[in-house]
């Protein structure tokens, strides 16, 4: 079945510092990617997406680009913030398929 | 979390009791789900609907049933609550060929 591997945390760093959270997983066929964020209290917020194979989805800064070669989508950031603390979900949906299969999460706290 | 409405925000109930979670939206999506997040386990999905009249299970149902009678409502229902169905629990919904989904603000739930 489908899966989702992703970088355990928790993940600390300095503020303006790069981030990258490692995002690998296993499917049949051409599933989307999406990469969710979960702010401390909240539900989950759909940070960027990517549909197809080279696509590279972005917002706020985050980058990720699906890599079907090496079956990854790994989240990237050139220059975090404190306000980007936050649990980090990768996950996909099968080609016509309505579920989404998630990772257990990366926690990413930001300091000043 | 625009759209997508959880009631309550927080729950204890004891061993044995019964209740129902309320996820309600105003987006007339066609997709509703339910996923629990435990730590260490990222979210799991738990019932789904594509439909109003049509639902069906997801990786772990066991505990809970669901009903779809309208557009705008995706009830779970826990028939006899156990300690390990202390959670949180995400309601989200989706719709179109590329969708994405889109989460409650999660109702926690403590069973003692």
């Amino acid at each position: 079945g489908d899966s989702v591997t992703q970088m355990e945390g928790p993940v600390t760093l300095s503020e303006e510092a790069f981030l990258t959270i490692n995002c690998t997983y296993t499917a049949t066929g051409y599933p989307s990617l999406f990469w969710y964020v979960q702010y401390p209290g909240e539900g989950l917020q759909l940070l960027l997406k990517a549909t197809k194979a080279d696509d590279k989805g972005s917002n706020k800064g985050f980058e990720a680009t699906y890599r079907k070669e090496t079956t990854s989508f790994h989240l990237e950031k050139g220059s975090v913030q404190v306000s980007d603390s936050a649990v980090y979900f990768c996950a996909l949906r099968g080609l016509g398929n309505y579920k989404l299969t998630f990772g257990k999460g990366t926690l990413l706290t930001v300091n000043p | 979390n625009a759209g997508v409405t959880q009631t309550p925000k927080f729950q204890v109930l004891k061993t044995g009791q019964s209740m129902t979670l309320q996820c309600a939206q105003d987006m007339n999506h066609e997709y509703m789900s339910w996923y629990r997040q435990d730590p260490g386990m990222g979210l799991r999905l738990i019932h789904y609907s594509v439909g109003a009249g049509i639902t069906d299970q997801g990786e772990v149902p066991n505990g809970y049933n669901v009903s779809r009678s309208t557009t705008e409502d995706f009830p779970l229902r826990l028939l006899s609550a156990a300690p390990s169905q202390t959670s949180v629990y995400f309601c989200a919904i989706g719709q179109g060929e590329n969708y994405e989904q889109y989460f409650g603000p999660g109702t926690r739930l403590t069973v003692t």
